[in-house]
């Protein structure tokens, strides 16, 4: 049981806007950033969101994080056929002391 | 650029212990945290453990704490996971990955696969 809780999947069209939630604590997400990676199998992680909301230079507009209390959430607007990958939320716990990742959310484009 | 490189994975069984390593270049290893990363089959991404830049700083997941033991030798360019009492659930892909204490990763080692079986 992840200490980050996504849904396992989520899926939409192209075109489509979709979002992700990633709900945590006070101890994680209530009172550290969140970040959030894209996972293709078989390829590094690649951050698309960090410090909440902040995009790397070459992640496209259509990807936007937000966070509120100990819930934040990864939309993509634009919805295309690459996107289709594993997206993890992930952030530091002051109580653990440690790092901690959400269970993954599979998104599959129809 | 920057690489990392691991290995030292292979099938141990359990009980008994593996090193990994972790061989960086393109960048000056003394500047940055690195973490270890796994993924176990079929399963997400699971944080095993972060050293900081100097080594003074140490975290361990609950999972692993007491039996993985994360250190550094920035001389060597190398960041070492000495494993010990190896659990089937400890098979995975660990990666070796830069970053910041406390997040964000930027970048990942392909990883080195372990396999604890009898």
């Amino acid at each position: 049981q992840s200490v980050l809780t996504q849904p396992p999947s989520a899926s939409g069209t192209p075109g489509q806007r979709v979002s992700i939630s990633c709900s945590g604590s006070s101890s994680n997400i209530g009172s550290n950033y969140i970040y959030w990676y894209q996972h293709l199998p078989g390829t590094a992680p690649k951050l698309l969101i960090f410090r909440n909301n902040q995009r790397p230079s070459g992640v496209p507009d259509r990807f936007s994080g937000s966070k509120s209390g100990t819930s934040a959430s990864l939309a993509i607007s634009g919805l295309r056929s690459e996107d289709e990958a594993d997206y993890y939320c992930v952030a530091w716990d002051d109580s653990l002391r440690g790092v901690v990742f959400g269970g993954g959310t599979k998104l599959t484009v129809l | 650029q920057v690489q990392l490189v691991e290995s030292g994975g292979g099938v141990v069984q359990p009980g008994r212990s593996l090193r990994l390593s972790c061989a960086a270049s393109g960048f000056i290893l003394s500047s940055y945290a690195v973490h270890w990363v796994r993924q176990a089959p079929g399963k997400g991404l699971e944080w095993v453990a972060v050293i900081s830049f100097d080594g003074r700083s140490k975290y361990y997941a609950d999972s692993v704490q007491g039996r993985f033991t994360i250190s550094r030798d920035n001389s060597k360019d190398a960041l070492y996971l000495q494993m010990n009492s190896l659990r089937t659930e400890d098979t995975a892909i660990y990666h070796c990955v830069r970053g910041e204490l406390r997040l964000p990763f930027d970048y990942w080692g392909q990883g080195t696969p372990v396999t604890v079986s009898s």
